[in-house]
Parts: C-alpha cells; sequence; structure tokens
C-alpha cells in the first residue's frame, strides 16, 4: 500500500464552523505533512510531524490546529477560518524526515464561506 | 526565502518533442526532488537527485544538478499528450539534530505549466 489517503476530497465550511481535515498512511511513515496551495501558486509548507511530534510550524495561524494521534494518522482541526483560507490541502508522507521521497494525498479542497 | 524559482512557467510543445524545465535555488540542499501535479490534485514524486550526484535517469526522464550554480534541469524526452501538467522542482534543506528530527523540510519552486499538444 503506497497511498496517502485524505478524507474529505471536497468541504465548504463557514467562517463560524468548526471541521477537521484528516490523512492516513499505511506505509510506516515517520514524518508527515501539512501543505496548503493556492490556484497556480506551489505547495506552501504548513506543518511536519517526525514520529508523532511535532517539529516544524511554519507560523501558521492558531486557527488551523495540528493533531497526530498515531504514526498513521495526521489531523488538521479548523476553526473560525477565513474566506482567504479557501485552497487545497495536501497531506504527504515519507520514511523519515528529509532525505527521501514524500507521498502525497489527493487533497480537500476546502471552501470558506 | 528557500523558495525555488522554475523557468519557463509555462511551456507548450508538440507531441513527440522533448521538454526542458530549469530550477534554481538559494541555499545548501540535502537534495532535490522532482514532483508533477495534474489539474491541482496530488502530486506524485518523479525523481530525486542527491546534492553529491551531477545526473539521474528515469525512464524518460533526465535530471541534472550543479550545486555549484545551485540550478536543476529536467529534460522529458519523446512528449505524450498525457505528460501534460504541472512540474515543480523541490528542495531539501535544513539542520539535521541529535534527536533524529531535525529541521529538514521539502520547499516547492513556483512550478512549470506543460501542454503537449497531440
Amino acid at each position: 500500500d503506497t497511498e496517502v489517503t485524505q478524507t474529505p476530497k471536497h468541504l465548504v465550511m463557514g467562517m463560524t464552523n468548526k471541521k477537521s481535515l484528516k490523512c492516513e498512511q499505511h506505509m510506516g511513515h515517520r514524518a508527515m505533512y501539512w501543505y496548503k496551495q493556492k490556484a497556480k501558486k506551489p505547495p506552501e509548507l504548513m506543518f511536519v510531524y517526525s514520529y508523532e511530534k511535532l517539529s516544524i510550524n511554519e507560523s501558521v495561524p492558531s486557527r488551523f490546529s495540528p493533531e497526530c494521534p498515531n504514526s498513521s494518522l495526521l489531523n488538521l482541526h479548523l476553526h473560525a477560518l477565513q474566506p482567504e483560507d479557501s485552497a487545497l490541502y495536501l497531506c504527504a508522507s515519507s520514511q523519515r524526515q528529509g532525505g527521501t521521497e514524500a507521498f502525497f494525498g489527493q487533497g480537500t479542497r476546502l471552501t470558506v464561506v | 526565502s528557500q523558495q525555488g524559482e522554475e523557468d519557463p512557467q509555462a511551456l507548450s510543445i508538440q507531441e513527440g518533442e522533448n521538454a526542458t524545465m530549469n530550477c534554481s535555488y538559494k541555499t545548501s540542499i540535502n537534495n532535490l526532488q522532482w514532483y508533477r501535479q495534474n489539474s491541482g490534485r496530488g502530486l506524485v514524486h518523479l525523481i530525486l537527485i542527491r546534492s553529491n550526484e551531477r545526473e539521474k535517469h528515469s525512464g524518460r526522464l533526465r535530471v541534472t544538478l550543479d550545486t555549484s550554480k545551485k540550478s536543476s534541469s529536467l529534460l522529458i524526452t519523446a512528449s505524450r499528450a498525457a505528460d501534460t501538467a504541472s512540474y515543480f522542482c523541490a528542495t531539501d534543506w535544513g539542520v539535521n539534530s541529535y534527536s533524529g528530527a531535525g529541521s529538514y523540510q521539502l520547499t516547492f519552486g513556483k512550478g512549470t505549466k506543460l501542454s503537449v499538444i497531440p
């Protein structure tokens, strides 16, 4: 199994809602990532987890809250988002942090209304 | 910022022609990777070249790396309509730590949108 599975594929939420994005991999990878991608732009790193510990937080606003419950799962909790947060949110994993290829999920297309 | 710059931003070629995309970056790297993205969905890893390598091949792909110029190129030979996609270089850089986690991160360049016309 070389897949990274993200759910949901699409999400529309209001600015007062709370929602969560989920990501799962069963490749035994110990590093997992959240990226944000706006239209016609490259993916921008948000968070990195290494061995289930938060390794990098790229100064992401607190309305985005990551969680790594175990080595296979990664969540991104969303609260009080703004319309400018609408984007494609990509999850990725790799064997370890640094030095290896990353496997990406298909992303969650988020629209904040 | 470590973000790379790709050149050209957009490239349109006929099927069967070769496509060359270039990438420049700013700081020392652990390795450089190329990814492909179709229609704003997930990225697919194409090839990884380590900082001590100069050239690497994978099928119709050829990647070069010049660390003295901080640049890389991706050549796709005998292009097909199915190669139509956005291509991103990504630099793997950062500082390792004794805990094994470190600050390594993968930073993407701005991308080249390739259109292959049948």
